[in-house]
């Protein structure tokens, strides 16, 4: 995969268990979060979003967290299953309106049957 | 609706040469970024267009280049490749940005460039 020469942290979850992926950001104006989800041989996949006025935010079986005062972000997957396997980035931009996202090294989430 | 596309997949090329590379947007999405995806530097912001002007650049020497045109679809050109320019190089399309900050962006399959 495209991240194979990274030194990527690494996460093994059994099927069903529920995954909490970490993230820490360096920029303190950093206004905008989002979590992506890479599979081998494609690009980056949108999973949930989060701006730095909230504290968490929802979606289907994903949970974004942000901790503004340690600078931390974790993606909470509950129920996690084998579909879940791949690269995890979580990516940061500042209030300037412009599209330019800085991504973290990834988390490779591999679940177990 | 279609997602991003980009054009071609996958792209043989050697050093010196220059390469174009294309990307179509979501419909309606007027922001097209370009990122480059290496094993040792992961993915790295390369610029962003929205209406047809470059509003923001990463860190890129100026053999990187790109353009997009009125109808949002996005061009980017490397010239003088080198052994290096060999990565993943994706596009992200979102709607916009501007007043209310930065928007969800949408990534393509990529185009895969390898130079020899």
């Amino acid at each position: 995969g495209e991240n194979v020469g990274l030194h990527l942290p690494t996460l093994s979850v059994q099927e069903g268990d529920n995954s909490i992926i970490n993230c820490a950001y360096s920029n303190s104006a950093s206004d905008y979060f989002i979590w992506y989800k890479q599979e081998s041989g494609k690009g980056p996949q949108f999973i949930i979003d989060i701006r730095s006025n909230m504290d968490k935010r929802q979606g289907q079986r994903v949970t974004v967290l942000l901790n503004k005062t340690v600078k931390h972000l974790s993606l909470q997957i509950a129920a996690t299953q084998p579909g879940d396997s791949a690269v995890y980035f979580c990516a940061e931009s500042g209030w300037s309106g412009a599209n330019n996202l800085f991504f973290g090294t990834g988390t490779r989430l591999t679940v177990i049957p | 609706k279609a997602g991003v596309t980009q054009t071609p997949r996958y792209l043989i090329k050697t050093r010196g040469q220059q390469v174009t590379l294309s990307c179509s947007p979501i419909s309606g999405h007027r922001s097209v970024s370009w990122y480059q995806q290496t094993p040792g530097q992961g993915l790295q912001f390369l610029f962003e267009y929205f209406s047809e002007t470059q509003r923001n650049k990463g860190n890129f020497p100026g053999r990187f280049s790109g353009r997009q045109f009125s109808n949002s679809r996005s061009e980017m050109n490397v010239s003088t490749l080198e052994l290096g320019d060999s990565a993943l190089y994706l596009c992200a399309s979102s709607p916009g940005g501007g007043l209310y900050g930065s928007y969800e962006q949408y990534f393509g399959p990529g185009t895969r460039l390898t130079v020899t």
